[in-house]
């Protein structure tokens, strides 16, 4: 099955600082990529939803401003968590689904534990 | 709008108990009907599919069946391992292409020996 790479899998930050992450779909080309939040045992929330070549369109509640989200290419989009706080910790997901097909899955990286102190 | 409602957990079964994960979805038009498992700290894997009605979904001796006349996709498996313990999960795929998945809450499964 197509396989999405997320880079970093865990990432220590200080609080003010901004941390950058990566979602690549690796064998087949994603015009469009999600992203999720979820907390401990929690379900997944999703936060965004990221579109190639346009501005992400982002759930209600989130925000834009703290959580920018590029998606330059057909294989790669990225979430940068901006200014990061402690609130900000969890476990960001990314994941990628082909557009050609409704019935097709989605395909999930591994996940990135964000730790802000 | 589309939704999924899956039971709630935890669920604590013995070794090589058979298992039951209930989901239930409401949706417009025809949805695909997935269950996902993540381990912990990993992301999610697909576990099954199924894209129409009376479809079966099976994969690792896990199988579910979309019932659309309850519209139901319950999880089933004859006799779980220490190995199975996760958190499941129900989705649903909307009427449009390219959209995100609709996710059930999650299922904790416990599987002790």
């Amino acid at each position: 099955g197509a396989v999405v790479s997320q880079h970093p899998s865990w990432v220590i930050c200080k609080s003010g600082t901004s941390v950058k992450i990566e979602c690549r779909s690796l064998d087949f080309q994603a015009t469009t990529m999600f992203w999720y939040r979820q907390f401990p045992k929690q379900s997944l929330m999703l936060m965004a939803t990221s579109n190639e070549g346009s501005k992400a369109t982002y759930e209600q509640g989130v925000e834009k401003d703290k959580f920018l989200i590029n998606h330059a290419s057909l294989t790669l989009s990225t979430l940068t968590v901006t200014s990061a706080h402690p609130e900000d910790s969890s476990f960001y997901i990314c994941s990628a689904r082909s557009d050609r097909a409704r019935n097709t899955e989605a395909f999930f990286g591994q996940g990135t534990r964000l730790t802000v102190v | 709008g589309d939704s999924v409602t899956q039971m709630e957990g935890p669920v604590t079964l013995s070794e090589e108990a058979f298992l039951t994960i209930n989901c239930t979805y409401t949706a417009t038009g025809y949805p695909s009907l997935f269950w996902y498992v993540q381990y912990p700290g990993e992301g999610l894997q697909l576990l099954l599919k199924a894209t129409k009605a009376d479809d079966k979904g099976s994969n690792k001796g896990f199988e579910a069946t979309y019932r659309k006349e309850t519209t139901s996709f319950h999880l089933e498996k004859g006799s779980v391992q220490v190995s199975d313990s996760a958190v499941y999960f129900c989705a649903l795929s909307g009427y449009q292409a390219g959209t995100a998945l609709i996710f059930g809450k999650g299922t904790t499964l416990s599987v002790s020996s």
